[in-house]
């Protein structure tokens, strides 16, 4: 367990109103991660923070912003949900543990938008 | 780009069966390779990280392998249990060592163990 926690783990909403997904971690890691996940394109990397107020783009980073304004909470803002939006959302953190190559995933935020 | 194909897509074998499960790469320069479980409705556990200097990793009934040079691994599992049921993926980095590494995910392989 590496201290990972997301919330909400299942939120519904509608078309076109913003929400945000929180991650928050108890190990005071330096990189976090948010990934969605969706059948027949596995893992795609959204927006990454490597510390305070540092953060960059993933693959698939339209229609989403991010903020670490502390080291334990990123935070993932979709400003205008859309239905190509619904997924299932990581979080990931990195260095957890011993080796500082592996990465550590939270439990997912289900997100249907409807 | 990085490209990640994990064939098949989805196995059935019996309990007790060794398997091979499989893990291309189109760009072999990489620092290492990791594979994930997934159990349905759940996030990714590590299972074996193999650094790009090693050739193989072991962690009670799995092994995993790395050929850098031919862009694959492999994640063998011995006397399979229904509790090994679950998809597993692997994982490249693509970038930079560090915590600048974007990483590269296959599709997975969905393993079934038939009691």
């Amino acid at each position: 367990d590496a201290g990972i926690t997301q919330s909400p783990r299942h939120k519904v909403t509608e078309t076109g109103t913003p929400v945000t997904l929180r991650c928050h971690q108890t190990e005071n890691h330096r990189y976090m991660y948010w990934y969605r996940q969706d059948p027949g394109h596995g893992l795609r990397l959204i927006h990454y923070s490597y510390g305070v107020k540092d953060t960059d783009k993933g693959e698939v980073s339209d229609g989403y912003s991010v903020s670490r304004s502390k080291t334990e909470d990123f935070l993932l803002t979709l400003e205008s949900a859309t239905s190509s939006q619904t997924s299932v959302y990581f979080c990931a953190i990195k260095n957890a543990g011993g080796n500082p190559y592996e990465q550590y995933f939270g439990p997912g935020t289900r997100l249907t938008v409807t | 780009k990085q490209e990640v194909t994990q064939i098949p897509a989805a196995l059935s074998v019996p309990e007790g069966e060794n398997l091979v499960l499989n893990c291309s790469f189109t760009d072999s320069a990489i620092y290492n390779l990791q594979w994930f479980r997934q159990d349905p409705g759940k996030g990714l556990t590590s299972l074996l990280l193999i650094q790009s200097s090693q050739r193989e990793q072991t962690s009670g009934r799995l092994n995993a392998s790395l050929d850098k040079s031919s862009g694959r691994s492999t994640l063998y599992i011995a006397a399979s249990q229904p509790g090994d049921s679950a998809t597993y993926l692997c994982a490249v980095p693509s970038g930079h060592s560090g915590g600048y590494q974007k990483v590269t995910f296959g599709t997975g392989t969905k393993l079934q163990v038939i009691p």
